[in-house]
């Protein structure tokens, strides 16, 4: 089976600008998530869509952070503007349902630095 | 609230000899628990879940509800252990909670 493509693989972004992130999850798969992982930590969750639809996006930034996942499949997320502390790996993940006992799959991520 | 902790950054340990990962976690809910390994250059991928009681790579790890546990260990260590390894609790909505995360580095 294909695994979560994620691209670019690397961005690197003046502060105040914009960038866009793209995900395509494992075929199939309803629930897509994507996550923050700063250096030194533990990746964080910023949203979880089930199909299209947002499950949970407490922990993400609105006023500069987006997401959206068109039609259940891709997703994208940006960045605007972005800020010296987005400088993180953005993964994306995704499950076959929701409740599943089985763990996610991940993508490679996208290595961000804002300079 | 849910949180992992992992307290120890790194562990170094010789090759041959036992491994014992940290975990614990802090949840009111019934949890379940997971250990992610990301190798040099890899994605992270799923190593085990607690409610498998499957053993892989050598690894196993027992969920203590007492003492709010999933240590993971391996009582022989390979150079190919080493890795970064991840504590997940999964919390509500099937959101997964992170640790900060564990270096084991096998020495020869």
């Amino acid at each position: 089976e294909a695994g979560v493509a994620q691209s670019p693989r690397y961005k690197i972004i003046e502060k105040r600008q914009s960038v866009a992130f793209w995900c395509n999850p494992i075929s199939g798969h309803a629930t897509l998530y994507w996550y923050q992982q700063i250096l030194g930590q533990g990746p964080k969750l910023l949203i979880q869509f089930q199909n299209n639809g947002v499950v949970d996006d407490s922990q993400l930034p609105k006023d500069r952070f987006s997401a959206e996942r068109l039609k259940g499949v891709d997703s994208t997320l940006k960045i605007q503007p972005a800020k010296l502390e987005d400088s993180a790996v953005y993964l994306c993940a995704s499950s076959q349902i929701q409740g599943s006992n089985y763990g996610y799959t991940f993508g490679s991520g996208t290595r961000l630095t804002v300079v | 609230a849910q949180r992992v902790t992992q307290p120890e950054k790194l562990l170094s340990v010789f090759k041959g000899a036992p491994v014992e990962l940290k975990c614990n976690y802090s949840y009111s809910g019934s949890p379940e628990l997971f250990w992610y390994v990301q190798y040099s250059r890899q994605r992270l991928q799923l190593l085990l879940r607690h409610i498998s009681r499957e053993s892989i790579k050598g690894f196993t790890a027992d969920l203590n509800k007492g003492e709010t546990s999933f240590h993971l260990k391996k009582p022989f260590a390979q150079e190919e252990d080493s890795a970064m390894y991840y504590c997940a609790l999964k919390a509500g909505g099937n959101k997964l909670v992170f640790g900060a995360g564990t270096i084991l580095r096998v020495k020869s």
